[in-house]
């Protein structure tokens, strides 16, 4: 079966502009993660799903950072505006139920300069 | 409150050497741990996991991983290092008592490098 897909892969945009991010998860599966990993770091949640609704937001930084799965399927991840610390790898992932195991796509790396 | 901790930023074998990655943890709960691999510029690929049942647990490409319970440890072992096997490995645990809707809390990884 097809993975996680993601795109772009990579982005370069400038601080204080905006940028969004596609992910399109596994065949079927109703839970749909993003997560942040900032070099020489663990990836970090930043919002979960289940189908199209949001399950735990709670580290996301809200005034800056919107996410959105309207149909339960694709979601994006958008930041505006960016920052130089939002400079990392955004990792989707993707599970078949809320506990079951979670695959990650290859992730979008942004430079913010 | 839930926590990983990875001690060791890097670890070198040989080829051919035993290999051990080590994680500890803090839950509340009865832990779900879970180990993932990341070569460069590609996402987490699932190793293995330990929800329940036998301490032991086998999972892709020759690792397997012991479930510590007395000593909250969760470490990572092939029997056999190739130096295919060099990547930046992860140990995440999911504690299901928290209400954190089953996010991984993953911890800062340890990069393995297997020489020839």
């Amino acid at each position: 079966e097809a993975g996680v897909a993601q795109s772009p892969r990579y982005k370069i945009i400038e601080k204080r502009q905006s940028v969004a991010f596609w992910c399109n998860p596994i065949s079927g599966h109703a839970t749909l993660y993003w997560y942040q990993q900032i070099l020489g770091q663990g990836p970090k949640l930043l919002i979960q799903f289940q189908n199209n609704g949001v399950v735990d937001d709670s580290q996301l930084p809200k005034d800056r950072f919107s996410a959105e799965r309207l149909k339960g399927v694709d979601s994006t991840l958008k930041i505006q505006p960016a920052k130089l610390e939002d400079s990392a790898v955004y990792l989707c992932a993707s599970s078949s139920g809320i506990a079951e195991t979670q695959y990650f796509g290859p992730g979008t790396r942004l430079l913010v300069l | 409150a839930q926590s990983v901790a990875q001690p060791e930023d890097q670890v070198n074998v040989a080829e051919g050497n035993p290999l051990t990655v080590k994680c500890t943890y803090s839950v509340s709960g009865n832990p779900y741990l879970f180990w993932y691999v990341q070569y460069p510029n590609r996402g987490l690929q699932f190793l293995l996991k330990y929800i329940t049942g036998d301490n032991l647990v086998k999972g892709s490409y020759g690792f397997e991983a012991e479930f510590n319970k007395s000593q909250t440890s969760f470490h990572l072992k092939k029997p056999s290092a190739l130096v295919s096997d060099s990547a930046l490995y992860f140990c995440a645990v999911r504690d299901p008592a928290s209400n954190s809707g089953y996010a991984l809390n993953f911890g800062k990884g340890t990069s393995l490098l297997v020489t020839p």
